[in-house]
């Protein structure tokens, strides 16, 4: 297995732009989390979905950002309008239903640029 | 808040010394913690995990302490190694669910 697939690595945009990260979770997880570090807070879960349900959205900054999983194999976070404090790397992990942390497996991360 | 902290931006020990990771919590609720690794362009990556039942587990290189009354554990690397050059992420759980709530991460360097 390739591990959790993100895209792109890297994404430099303007103030005001769509932002959409991708992920492609390991094949039978069941859990896909998405999460964003930055220096000050470390990794912030942002949403967590189970059977491509959102389960927990508490962590989700604002309105500007939202996510979907239309089927087991894809996610996409999306920010729309972005804004430079938005500039972070984010993540996604994979895990199967009801495991524990060590069952995580996160992918490389898309660093995100907003000027 | 920060549920989770890790109040040492960095760290730096020679090689074949200790190196004593830190981390404290605030949530009296959390019951299972993990240490995660990680490498420059990497994502973390599980390294070793302690229950609340428990205030020590090893795993070769590395032991977790648990402190409850203190909400505190740590992570000891002995000895320490070049390839242990990493940001080091503390993370923990509540209850059995699956949601983590990781620390702001510690960057160890191990010099020769």
């Amino acid at each position: 297995d390739a591990g959790v697939i993100q895209s792109p690595r890297h994404e430099v945009t303007e103030m005001g732009q769509e932002v959409t990260l991708r992920c492609k979770p390991i094949s039978g997880h069941n859990s896909l989390f998405w999460y964003r570090q930055t220096m000050m807070r470390g990794l912030e879960l942002l949403i967590y979905f189970n059977n491509n349900v959102p389960i927990d959205d508490s962590g989700m900054p604002e309105d500007r950002f939202s996510a979907k999983m239309p089927n087991a194999s894809f996610s996409t976070l999306k920010i729309q309008p972005s804004e430079p404090r938005d500039s972070a790397v984010y993540f996604c992990a994979s895990s199967p239903l009801g495991g524990k942390g060590e069952g995580y497996t996160f992918g490389s991360g898309t660093r995100l640029t907003v000027v | 808040d920060q549920q989770v902290k890790q109040n040492s931006p960095s760290l730096s020990v020679q090689e074949g010394r200790i190196s004593i990771l830190n981390c404290d919590y605030t949530n009296s609720m959390f019951d299972y913690f993990l240490w995660y690794k990680k490498y420059p362009a990497e994502g973390p990556t599980f390294l070793i995990s302690i229950s609340s039942i428990k205030d020590k587990n090893e795993d070769g290189r590395f032991t977790v302490f648990l402190n409850k009354s203190a909400k505190h554990l740590s992570l000891h690397i002995v000895p320490s190694q070049p390839g242990d050059s990493a940001v080091y992420f503390c993370a923990a759980s509540a209850g059995g669910a699956q949601k983590l709530v990781f620390g702001q991460g510690t960057r160890l360097t191990i010099n020769p």
